[in-house]
């Protein structure tokens, strides 16, 4: 599985945008780049997925890079409610599992 | 609509025993995963199903692991003879079961399996 590499950690004042990091350098033409987050005493949660172009829903946005080798998911309002672990995932054609890493605790300051 | 439930919540039992974990998956989702969280590890896949068929077991630690879907539904895990490195968060998630790598994973809140 391709690998991604994502921030420990992030701090961010409530009811600011907040950008989180990913980079993938090794991604495949094949590979959807997907988001989950875990809440505290939660199991992971789906956030937003795509392929080559930005997507964007009612959580959040997803903004991939031309070369498909980072991207940045923005949510653009933060509240306390998205402090969670922020999953960056890359999941090839075909391979249904997902394969998690450490992941980035976010952390909303009031 | 109902989401992926799983039980027990939580499951204390004794080093040597044997163990079963239920998952629930969402109706009509005929694809079926079991993930586990723990401290040391991380989260990381255990078995996929699809319908009642299991293409991908590659992720079960041991024999003594083992898992079922009856009905393309209900799914049970079963650990015999648990140890405490079992002791972990079972989560269980469920997709429509579409081709290709955009499906959505939609999981259940876990049963914590501690092992004493």
């Amino acid at each position: 599985d391709a690998k991604t590499t994502q921030p420990n950690s992030m701090e961010s004042n409530e009811e600011e945008p907040v950008h989180l990091p990913c980079n993938h350098s090794t991604i495949s033409g094949t590979d959807y780049i997907h988001w989950y987050r875990q809440l505290p005493s939660q199991g992971p949660e789906y956030v937003i997925h795509g392929l080559t172009s930005n997507v964007n829903n009612r959580m959040a946005s997803l903004a991939i890079a031309e070369d498909r080798k980072s991207s940045t998911l923005i949510l653009h309002r933060a509240t306390l409610r998205d402090a969670a672990v922020y999953y960056c995932i890359l999941r090839e054609w075909g391979n249904e599992k997902l394969t998690f890493g450490t992941g980035t605790r976010l952390t909303i300051i009031p | 609509g109902a989401g992926v439930s799983q039980s027990p919540s939580n499951k204390v039992t004794e080093k040597g025993k044997d163990v079963e974990l239920r998952c629930d998956p969402i109706s009509g989702h005929t694809a079926l995963y079991w993930y586990r969280q723990s401290l040391g590890q991380g989260l990381e896949f255990l078995i996929y199903f699809q319908g009642n068929s299991a293409p991908d077991k590659s992720g079960l630690p041991s024999d003594r692991f083992s898992a079922e879907r009856t009905g393309g539904s209900v799914s049970t895990l079963t650990i015999q003879r648990t140890q405490q490195e079992d002791s972990a968060v079972y989560l269980c998630a469920s997709t429509p079961g579409l081709a290709g790598g955009s499906d959505t994973q939609y999981f259940g809140p876990g049963t914590r399996l501690t092992v004493l």
